[in-house]
């Protein structure tokens, strides 16, 4: 089956800009993750869904920042006002949530985001 | 959350056997051990878990000693296409967790040579 999407692969935006990161999970996945990746570092946490409730968002920098997933599948993340430090790989990643096994996290392409 | 530290890099050369080892003195007791792998271009993607002794599957094989403050990713004979990102974490996650955030370092970066 279709594996994690993202839309769009890269965004450049100028300064001042909002942007709408979009991630379309696996079919069926209950949690849903944000990341954000720079370069030569491992992806750094955002925040994540299990269905449509936001579970943690302690990862966001600050309040420019926010996420939505409303009917529990796609997943918008929100950056208001962009900064050049935001410029990154934003990453989503899914997760089928069960009792006993591994909750494995299968992250999709990410989007390019770079601020000018 | 366990603090890691892994090798930044790591060359071998094709056919090789490649051991990583992870450092992660402050686990705690319901911690897990897990490896993802990360190819350029793309977003990492899940190795191998463990919590304690030897876990093996088809890519890697995963040793972690008795008191679990370190843990080794064993790849078998590797070839060019292992080249990649291998992170080693720790933290409460699976077997049924909600603690679904991941916290990734650095990584080791391993390069294969022919």
């Amino acid at each position: 089956g279709a594996g994690v999407s993202q839309s769009p692969r890269y965004k450049v935006t100028k300064r001042g800009q909002d942007v709408a990161l979009r991630c379309d999970p696996i079919s069926g996945h209950v949690s849903l993750y944000w990341y954000r990746q720079a370069l030569g570092q491992g992806p750094e946490f955002l925040t994540y869904f299990n269905y449509e409730a936001q579970q943690d968002k302690s990862g966001l920098p600050n309040d420019r920042f926010s996420a939505e997933r409303p009917e529990g599948s796609i997943s918008t993340l929100t950056i208001q006002r962009t900064e050049q430090r935001d410029s990154a790989m934003y990453r989503c990643a899914s997760s089928l949530t069960s009792g006993d096994s591994y909750n494995e996290q299968f992250f999709g392409p990410g989007t390019r985001l770079t601020v000018l | 959350l366990a603090k890691t530290t892994q090798p930044i890099s790591m060359d071998s050369y094709e056919g090789q056997e490649v051991n990583i080892t992870c450092s992660h003195n402050n686990i705690a007791t319901n911690d897990y051990i897990t490896w993802y792998q990360q190819f350029p271009s793309q977003g990492p993607r899940f190795i191998i878990q463990g919590y304690k002794t030897k876990v093996t599957n088809e890519v890697a094989s995963l040793f972690i000693p008795a008191d679990r403050k370190s843990s080794t990713l064993s790849l078998p004979r590797v070839s060019l296409s292992d080249t990649a990102v291998y992170y080693c974490l720790v933290g409460v996650e699976g077997r049924g967790s909600t603690l679904g955030r991941l916290y990734f370092g650095r990584g080791t970066q391993l390069t294969v040579w022919p």
